[in-house]
Order: C-alpha cells, then sequence, then structure tokens
C-alpha cells in the first residue's frame, strides 16, 4: 500500500535559520506527493505538490521541496523561516487507482526567536 | 481566495446521538471529501463524492456515517449514533478537478461525551 513517513514528529528551529523536514514515501509507481500545513485551529493548507517534471518544486510562503527517487524522498525545504511558520506539516501520497490522500504523521514545527 | 466553510467549528454531543457536520464547499468544485483526524493520529480519509454518489469510502465510514448534498452548496456528514471514538476533528474538502489538489476547510471538532 502506498504510505509516506515522517520520522520527525517535533522540530524546533531559530527564526531565520533554515528548515528541511524529511518525508519518505513507499509507492509502486512514479508518486503524486504533496506537502500540507495545518496552522493551529486552522485546516489543511496545501503548500506543493509534485506530478512529474522538475523534481525541485516550488511551493508557496517560500516553502520548496525536492523529488528524489533513489532515495523515495520528498523533503520539505525553506531557507528562513519565520516565527508564522510555525504549524504541523504533512506530507502525503494517493493511493494507487483511488481518490483518497495517505498522509504522515506529520511534523510539529516550533520556532524560537 | 476561496474558502470551505465548516460550521459548526466545536460540537459537544452525547454518545449515542445523531449529529450533522455542515460543509459549503467553494462553488464551483465538483468533487467533495470528508477527512478526520483523531487527536495525536493521522489525518485519515472517509468519503469521496461526485455527481451526487459515494465514489469511494473508507473502511472507517461504516453505516453509521452518510453524507449527503441536499442542495446546490451545502455537503454534509452525518453520524446517526456516536460512539466515543468518533472524538475528532473532521475536515471537509473539495476539488474542481479531483487531482488531489484539494481545499480543505477549517475542521469541525467534535466531542462526543
Amino acid at each position: 500500500a502506498q504510505s509516506v513517513t515522517q520520522p520527525d514528529i517535533h522540530i524546533t528551529v531559530s527564526e531565520g535559520a533554515s528548515l528541511e523536514l524529511r518525508c519518505n514515501y513507499s509507492y509502486g509507481a512514479t508518486p503524486y506527493l504533496f506537502w500540507y500545513v495545518q496552522s493551529p485551529g486552522q485546516g489543511l493548507q496545501l503548500l506543493l505538490k509534485y506530478f512529474s517534471g522538475d523534481t525541485l518544486v516550488q511551493g508557496i510562503k517560500g516553502f520548496e521541496a525536492e523529488f528524489k527517487r533513489s532515495q523515495s524522498s520528498f523533503n520539505l525545504r525553506k531557507p528562513s523561516v519565520h516565527w508564522s511558520d510555525a504549524a504541523e506539516y504533512f506530507c502525503a501520497v494517493p493511493s494507487l487507482g483511488n481518490e483518497k490522500l495517505t498522509f504522515g504523521t506529520g511534523t510539529r514545527l516550533t520556532i524560537i526567536p | 481566495e476561496p474558502e470551505v466553510t465548516q460550521t459548526p467549528s466545536h460540537q459537544v454531543t452525547q454518545m449515542g446521538q445523531e449529529v450533522i457536520l455542515r460543509c459549503v464547499p467553494i462553488s464551483n468544485h465538483l468533487y467533495f471529501y470528508w477527512y478526520r483526524q483523531i487527536l495525536g493520529q493521522k489525518v485519515e480519509f472517509l468519503v469521496s463524492f461526485y455527481n451526487n454518489e459515494i465514489s469511494e469510502k473508507s473502511e472507517i465510514f461504516d453505516d453509521q456515517f452518510s453524507v449527503e448534498r441536499p442542495d446546490g452548496s451545502n455537503f454534509t456528514l452525518k453520524i446517526r449514533s456516536t460512539k466515543l471514538e468518533d472524538s475528532a476533528m473532521y475536515f471537509c474538502a473539495s476539488s474542481q478537478t479531483g487531482d488531489y489538489g484539494y481545499t480543505f476547510g477549517s475542521g469541525t471538532r467534535l466531542t462526543v461525551v
């Protein structure tokens, strides 16, 4: 079954520092991959998605992610985080042949001054 | 920017009672979804809905659950007889093309006591 693993439950980063959130996928074919963010009390907002083509994907809010087939990874990056980036981040992959998204367990990002 | 609107934001109900969670998807979207997130756990797919019928449902979506699009704007999730384990955040989502780039609502937190 298609799945994603987010190995980091909680990450703390200083404001202005760079960020990388890890996501590893298990998928039977070339995957579609997604990153969502959930701010406190908010819904899930799509940050970026990879369908095909350029393996470096640009998203909203200054985020990017790189698809690496050799490592089965789709890590999310940001060169300089802002306090407003504090949130929970979810990687997701669709199931083959149907419409549902399978989410990872999420990584909670805390920003310190 | 168009939004998916969910009401109420928080609902408390007694075990065994029926609840209806309401969603107003984006007006030109054709695909509708419900997901849920039990506290501390993954976001899980419940059901997808297209062309006035369920297109896919998960094993969670048993006979206690139903969905309806009673008019041209609302999309509802009904739980007939709530259980304690139904306590979760329920997210509605919609998509124009079904390509997984969902727009999620901010969720309804359901607490069953």
